[in-house]
């Protein structure tokens, strides 16, 4: 079975910090990641993923976050907050084998500060 | 390009009352389909997904069922609604393992 822990269910940064939420995830086989934002009373939209290949991946909006194995982790990274990066964001892990079922961690509320 | 729609976006319903959620998708062909909730202030909850027209299968047990007629349709129901019925319901689609899944913009469900 697959899980996600995201540390921290509100993180708060000011405007131009640095962003970083934090993911771990449990896999008995090679994991797909993602990393998806939610904006209020909307659907999640994608904000990276890694499947295969190079472990830093770059997304939209500045974000990147990084596969480490050895770790299980996958945090999501952002040097500099922006005002619009107040969201919700999650975490989730898939595998390659059947109907891609994700799991979703619990979420991370951004809140930036000015 | 692919489009995902979802209807309504907000519901209030009775307790006991029956619930029908649609979701459509355009621009592909034979997508996984998915149906998650979101209770408040809680993660993503996966409680459907089909991989095609008929099929599908369900993750947890509840008052809520779902169809697949036709290709590129899903549909959540229940014949009575429960108070724990309440929550963002969304709607996905993704066509393969390593692709994520693109998600519908949702319907708030109150039960009253």
């Amino acid at each position: 079975a697959q899980s996600v822990t995201q540390l921290g269910s509100h993180v708060s940064v000011s405007e131009g910090a640095l962003v970083l939420l934090r993911c771990n995830y449990s896999s008995s086989v090679p994991p797909y990641l993602f990393w998806y934002v939610q904006y209020p009373n909307q659907g999640l939209q994608l904000l990276l993923k890694y499947t295969t290949g190079a472990t830093l991946v770059k997304g939209i909006n500045g974000f990147e976050a990084e596969f480490k194995k050895s770790e299980t982790s996958f945090h999501l990274t952002k040097p500099s907050a922006h005002m619009s990066d107040a969201a919700e964001y999650f975490c989730a892990v898939s595998s390659a084998q059947g109907a891609q079922k994700l799991v979703f961690g619990q979420g991370t509320r951004l809140t930036i500060n000015p | 390009s692919q489009t995902i729609h979802q209807w309504p976006a907000t519901l209030v319903q009775p307790v006991g009352s029956p619930l029908s959620l649609e979701c459509t998708v355009e621009g592909t062909s034979n997508p996984n389909l998915y149906w998650y909730r979101q209770a408040a202030g809680r993660g993503l909850q996966l409680l459907f997904y089909s991989v095609g027209i008929g099929q599908i299968s369900s993750e947890v047990p509840q008052n809520l069922s779902a169809s697949r007629p036709q290709d590129r349709q899903f549909i959540l129901s229940s014949k009575k609604l429960l108070l724990s019925d309440s929550g963002f319901y969304l709607c996905a689609w993704s066509v393969h393992s390593d692709q994520p899944q693109h998600f519908g913009d949702g319907t708030r469900l109150s039960i009253l």
